[in-house]
């Protein structure tokens, strides 16, 4: 069974930072690119950073460049998402998602919820 | 442009047919996904690379292509259909870009 389960959210104030992990299991992490997505309370969701295999390439929005920092650790089998500087228009609930294969499939966590407040 | 855009809202009564499209320069291009997401729950995937229908998504759903738009129709819509739908494709760096969303209303 595929898991993809996101953890490290929380309250944090303006300025601040956190740190998000997605743990994977049930599929080969190692080969598959990486994203983290978000979505603001009543919002529609917006793509924020990925990364492919072995780290080879990782793209970030334009919202979030220089703030936050994806990286893997294909031994843990775990994404991560370094969020650094933190506005209040960062609150979202952050979801990790998988790249399609081959058949279509995507496969998303839970997400886990990043209040920037003061 | 890689921006997509959709209708803010669509209406329909059960058992009638909803068509939410999905607009974009890109499109021809590109292969669109559509998402399906309740509140307060991840998205699933209703429909991929324009047409095609994951396993477990009744056949109600189903997508087509033309031009620079992609559209997913529900024909004979049910009460449980009512949730938000967003398109996803890729830019040139295969990067995802999300619609705005639709949110499909059963009335």
């Amino acid at each position: 069974e595929v898991q993809l389960v996101e953890s490290g959210g929380g309250l944090v104030k303006p300025g601040g930072s956190l740190r998000l992990s997605c743990a994977v299991s049930g599929f080969p992490f190692r080969s598959y690119t990486m994203n983290w997505v978000r979505q603001a309370p009543g919002k529609g969701l917006e793509w924020v950073s990925s990364i492919s295999p072995s780290s080879r390439y990782i793209y970030y929005a334009d919202s979030v460049r220089g703030r936050l920092t994806i990286s893997r650790d294909d031994a843990k089998n775990s994404l991560y998402l370094e969020m650094n500087r933190l506005r209040p228009d960062d609150t979202a609930v952050y979801y990790c998602a998988r790249e399609p294969d081959s058949s279509g499939t995507v496969f998303w966590g839970q997400g886990t919820l990043v209040t920037v407040s003061s | 442009s890689d921006e997509l855009t959709q209708p803010p809202s669509v209406s329909v009564s059960p058992g009638q047919t909803a068509r939410i499209t999905c607009s974009g320069d890109g499109l021809p291009n590109r292969y669109l996904y559509w998402y399906q997401q309740k509140p307060g729950q991840a998205p699933v995937v209703v429909i991929y690379k324009d047409t095609e229908r994951p396993s477990g998504i009744p056949a109600r759903f189903s997508g087509s292509s033309s031009g620079t738009t992609v559209t997913l129709t529900i024909s004979g819509v049910q009460a449980e259909d009512e949730a938000a739908y967003y398109c996803q494709s890729t830019d040139s760096t295969g990067t995802w870009v999300f619609g705005g969303g639709t949110k499909l209303t059963v009335l």
